[in-house]
């Protein structure tokens, strides 16, 4: 099993509605990345979170941090075609360790 | 070109051939990871680098070997390659220099790892 686990493994919202993508772990994280990658290719840098009730938002994407720091959410609003991809949380699992790992991935689909 | 490279993109290689595979990067950073990407379980740490000469292992690293003579490479070699590491393959960098200072990591493009 992974130390992180994300949920759910794939999503197919229709455009213009808001979704939620969440990353989970039972330890503490001191650091978490939100990724997205288009199919096929590398893996582009969204937010990065590190205070327990830390919150960041870009354009339409917002992610959190809980004050735990134990769990990450993800959320777009009024989605569109370009927010298609795989999302990927990522967290460096003990404080200084920077090893750096990833979860599953949310696989999203935007239909027209 | 400044930034992280992996070579080849692509490679088809036999089952128990030695193939390793290339990741560059420009900016002097003291961290370096291998990850690998399979459907379903997104990506798996192989090994990471804190520095030159000094490795780690991940969550999947056996039947590979990495090291890291000198800080901007970070070479992966498989050493007697299987059908189960048919696989993409990222490299990615990060600059964790200076007290408490956490930084996002930046990827390769990736390398798409077949074996027959």
């Amino acid at each position: 099993s992974q130390e992180l686990e994300q949920s759910p493994q794939s999503l197919i919202v229709q455009e213009g509605k808001n979704l939620t993508i969440n990353c989970t772990s039972s330890k503490t994280l001191y650091g978490l990345y939100w990724y997205k990658q288009k199919y096929g290719e590398g893996l582009i840098f969204l937010m990065m979170l590190q205070k327990g009730g830390e919150e960041k938002s870009h354009e339409k994407i917002t992610a959190k941090l809980d004050e735990k720091k134990q769990q990450s959410s993800l959320h777009i609003t009024a989605s569109q075609p370009s927010h298609a991809g795989i999302y990927l949380c990522g967290a460096d699992m003990g404080r200084g360790a920077q090893k750096l790992v990833f979860g599953q991935g949310t696989r999203l689909t935007i239909n027209p | 070109d400044a930034g992280i490279t992996q070579s080849p993109r692509y490679k088809i290689t036999e089952t128990g051939r030695q193939v390793t595979l290339m990741c560059h990067q420009t900016w002097s950073h003291s961290y370096m990871f291998w990850y690998r990407q399979d459907l379903g379980h997104g990506l798996r740490l192989i090994y990471y680098s804190a520095a030159a000469d000094i490795t780690d292992k991940g969550e999947v690293p056996d039947g590979y070997v990495v090291s890291r003579s000198k800080t901007e490479n970070f070479p992966l070699t498989l050493e007697s390659a299987t059908r189960s590491q048919t696989s993409v393959y990222f490299c990615a960098s990060r600059d964790g220099r200076g007290r408490g200072r956490d930084t996002e990591a930046f990827f390769g493009q990736g390398t798409r790892l077949t074996v027959v």
